[in-house]
């Protein structure tokens, strides 16, 4: 299995609501991570999962708020955001140390109202 | 300030022939590049890397090119096919920075018969 899937593909929020992105992983990589990638730009890192603790936090906003239960599981606790906040998230996974071979997730586009 | 820069959105190429693809960067501590293709509705997937040690590295029809004077890289694939037709990603990252990958804008190929 070499697959990271993400759930859902689509999601539409107000600004007042709650949701949550989740992304899953069955490769036993111990490293997970969320990209944002707006149209026509690069992915941009946000967080990275190490061996289930948080490792890097790229200033995101607390809005943003990531959570990792277990090493197969990763999510992403969405709160009050902006439509500038619409986009694709993408969700990641790598062996430790084998950070060039992210394996993505085919991503949730998501779109504040 | 994007320290990944891929200067060609689009490039068109027949089958069979040779796709150049480019990326130039700023960043002097960048020691490891790295090349993704996404077709669409899809995460991106790694296609070959290369250290700054080197200078060339090839996997079957793909070559990546660095040339550390000029901070510039190319994706080299021949001979292309129709199934290459997708957007393409070059990153980069820094040593003592293994899980932070600069993504470049991406440009799309599109191979055609």
């Amino acid at each position: 299995d070499t697959e990271v899937t993400q759930t859902p593909k689509h999601l539409v929020m107000g600004m007042t609501n709650k949701k949550s992105l989740k992304c899953e992983q069955h490769m036993g990589h111990r490293a997970m991570y969320w990209y944002k990638q707006k149209a026509k730009k690069p992915p941009e890192l946000m967080f990275v999962y190490s061996y289930e603790k948080l490792s890097i936090n790229e200033s995101v906003p607390s809005r943003f708020s990531p959570e990792c239960p277990n090493s197969s599981l990763l999510n992403l606790h969405l709160h009050a955001l902006q439509p500038e906040d619409s986009a694709l998230y993408l969700c990641a996974s790598s062996q430790e140390g084998s950070y060039e071979k992210l394996f993505f997730g085919s991503g949730t586009q998501l779109s504040v109202l | 300030d994007q320290q990944v820069k891929q200067n060609s959105p689009s490039l068109s190429v027949q089958e069979g022939r040779i796709s150049i693809l480019n990326c130039d960067y700023t960043n002097s501590m960048f020691d490891y590049f790295l090349w993704y293709k996404k077709y669409p509705a899809e995460g991106p997937t790694f296609l070959i890397s290369i250290s700054s040690i080197k200078d060339k590295n090839e996997d079957g029809r793909f070559t990546v090119f660095l040339n550390k004077s000029a901070k510039h890289l190319s994706l080299h694939i021949v001979p292309s096919q129709p199934g290459d037709s997708a957007v393409y990603f070059c990153a980069a990252s820094a040593h003592g920075t293994a899980s932070k990958l600069t993504f470049g804008t991406g440009t799309r190929l599109q191979v055609t018969l």
